[in-house]
C-alpha cells in the first residue's frame, strides 16, 4: 500500500524566510501528487497538484512544489513566506490508475511564522 | 453552491452512545471520503465511496460504518462511541477521476467521546 511521509512536523520561520517541506511517498507506481493547506480554524483547502507534465508546479499564493520521481519526492516550497501563511500542511498521493480515488495523506507540518 | 457540509459541527458523546455524523454534497460529485484527523497523524481514510451503493474500508474503519444510498449522501454512524473516536471528522468529495481533481472537503465536526 502506498503512505506518505513527511519529514518536518513542526516549522518556525520569520517572515521573508524560504520554505520548503519535504514529502517522500512509497509507491512504485504512477502517482498523482497534492498538498492542502488548513488555515486554524478551517477545513483542508488545495494548494497545488500534480498529475503529468511539467514537475515544477505552482499553487495559489506563490507556492511551488518539484517532483522529483526518482526521489520519490514532491516537495514544497515558497521563497518568501508571509505570517498569514501559518497553517498546518499535508501532502497527500493518489494512485493515477486507481479507480477507487483512495487519497492517503501524509502526517502533516505546522508551520508558524513570526511576524 | 454550498460544497461539502457536515453537520454537526461540534458533538460530545457518552461512551457507549451511537451517532451519525451527516455529509452532503451538492456537487453531484461520484467519489465520497471520510476521513479523521488526529495531532501527529495527519488525516486518516475511514470509509470511502466510488458511488451510490458503493463503499469500501479506508485505513481505520473499526467502530464506524458507512452506506451511501443517494449520490448526495454519505453518513458516518458510529456505532458505540468510545474515547479513541474523540478526533475531528473531514467529509470530502470529488468527481469521478479524483487523482487529477483532488478532493473538496468540508468544514469537520470535532467529536468528544467522554
Amino acid at each position: 500500500a502506498q503512505s506518505v511521509s513527511q519529514h518536518n512536523h513542526h516549522v518556525i520561520l520569520s517572515e521573508a524566510a524560504s520554505l520548503e517541506l519535504g514529502c517522500n511517498y512509497s509507491y512504485g507506481g504512477t502517482v498523482n501528487l497534492f498538498w492542502y493547506v488548513q488555515y486554524p480554524g478551517q477545513h483542508l483547502q488545495l494548494l497545488l497538484k500534480y498529475f503529468s507534465g511539467d514537475p515544477l508546479v505552482k499553487g495559489i499564493k506563490g507556492f511551488e512544489a518539484e517532483f522529483i520521481k526518482s526521489k520519490f519526492s514532491f516537495n514544497l516550497r515558497k521563497p518568501s513566506v508571509q505570517w498569514s501563511d501559518t497553517a498546518e500542511y499535508f501532502c497527500a498521493v493518489i494512485i493515477a490508475s486507481s479507480n477507487t480515488g483512495k487519497l492517503i495523506f501524509g502526517q502533516g507540518t505546522t508551520l508558524q511564522v513570526k511576524p | 453552491n454550498a460544497g461539502v457540509t457536515q453537520t454537526p459541527k461540534f458533538q460530545v458523546l457518552k461512551t457507549g452512545q451511537s451517532m451519525t455524523l451527516q455529509c452532503a454534497q451538492d456537487m453531484n460529485h461520484e467519489y465520497m471520503s471520510w476521513y479523521r484527523q488526529d495531532p501527529g497523524m495527519g488525516l486518516r481514510l475511514i470509509h470511502y465511496s466510488v458511488g451510490a451503493g458503493i463503499t469500501d474500508q479506508g485505513e481505520v474503519p473499526n467502530g464506524y460504518n458507512v452506506s451511501r444510498s443517494t449520490t448526495e449522501d454519505f453518513p458516518l454512524r458510529l456505532l458505540s462511541a468510545a474515547p479513541s473516536q474523540t478526533s475531528v471528522y473531514f467529509c470530502a468529495s470529488s468527481r469521478q477521476g479524483a487523482a487529477n481533481y483532488g478532493y473538496t472537503f468540508g468544514s469537520g465536526t470535532r467529536l468528544t467521546v467522554v
